[in-house]
């Protein structure tokens, strides 16, 4: 079946040091992969879009690269505060055009 | 511009019991979804709509969940009757269109006893 695989440990990391978070896919190629961040109570909010096609996407402090050799997308925070604090979420759409998500990996940035 | 709305935000039961879930999606969006996310896991999609019709629900266990989406804008979702399992966060989501980005409301979650 389709999948989408994170890294469940939590990352732990000091503030100003870059996060990196990995996501890989398995049995499919999606057209896009989605990156989503998750608060305590609260529903996900979208971060970035990747196509297949592109190689790497920027919005101000986050990078998202899209590797479809091997099947994985990095998502990168630059200058990590403790803000930024949260559960990151991969996610794409399956051949049937339902989205389907990651179990996430929970960030922690230290002061 | 308001998000999705949704309520309760919490709800306790017993199991064998029913409950029903509310979502007002952002004004205009034509797709509504609704998701269950259980502890340590991301969202699964249990159906999603246009406007006022099924799309998907390949996922919603029928013989106890059941949703509705009247005049293609609230939503309802119900479970009855309720399992130990079913306890979880219920999100509901909406979209412009089916591949358009997702807008998540806060969620409702679902403690069964």
């Amino acid at each position: 079946s389709q999948k989408i695989e994170q890294n469940s440990e939590a990352l732990n990391i000091q503030e100003g040091k870059t996060a990196t978070l990995t996501c890989n896919y398995t049995n499919y190629s999606p057209a896009y992969l989605q990156w989503y961040r998750q608060d305590p109570g609260r529903g996900p909010v979208f971060l970035l879009l990747i196509r297949e096609n592109e190689k790497e996407k920027r919005k101000e402090r986050l990078k998202v690269t899209f590797d479809t050799t091997l099947k994985q997308s990095l998502f990168h925070i630059t200058a990590s505060q403790p803000a930024d604090s949260a559960t990151y979420l991969c996610s794409a759409l399956d051949s049937s055009y339902k989205l389907i998500f990651g179990s996430g990996t929970r960030l922690l940035v230290r002061p | 511009e308001a998000g999705v709305a949704q309520s309760p935000r919490y709800k306790i039961i017993e199991k064998r019991q029913s409950v029903a879930f509310w979502c007002n999606p952002i004004s205009g969006h034509a797709t509504l979804y609704w998701y269950q996310q259980i502890l340590g896991q991301g969202p699964k999609l249990l159906i999603q709509f246009q406007n006022n019709g099924v799309v998907d629900d390949s996922q919603l266990p029928k013989d106890r969940f059941s949703a509705e989406r009247l005049k293609g804008v609230d939503s309802t979702l119900k479970i009855q009757p309720a399992k130990l399992e079913d306890s979880a966060v219920y999100l509901c989501a909406s979209s412009l269109g089916n591949t358009d980005t997702q807008y998540f409301g806060p969620g409702t979650r679902l403690t069964v006893l």
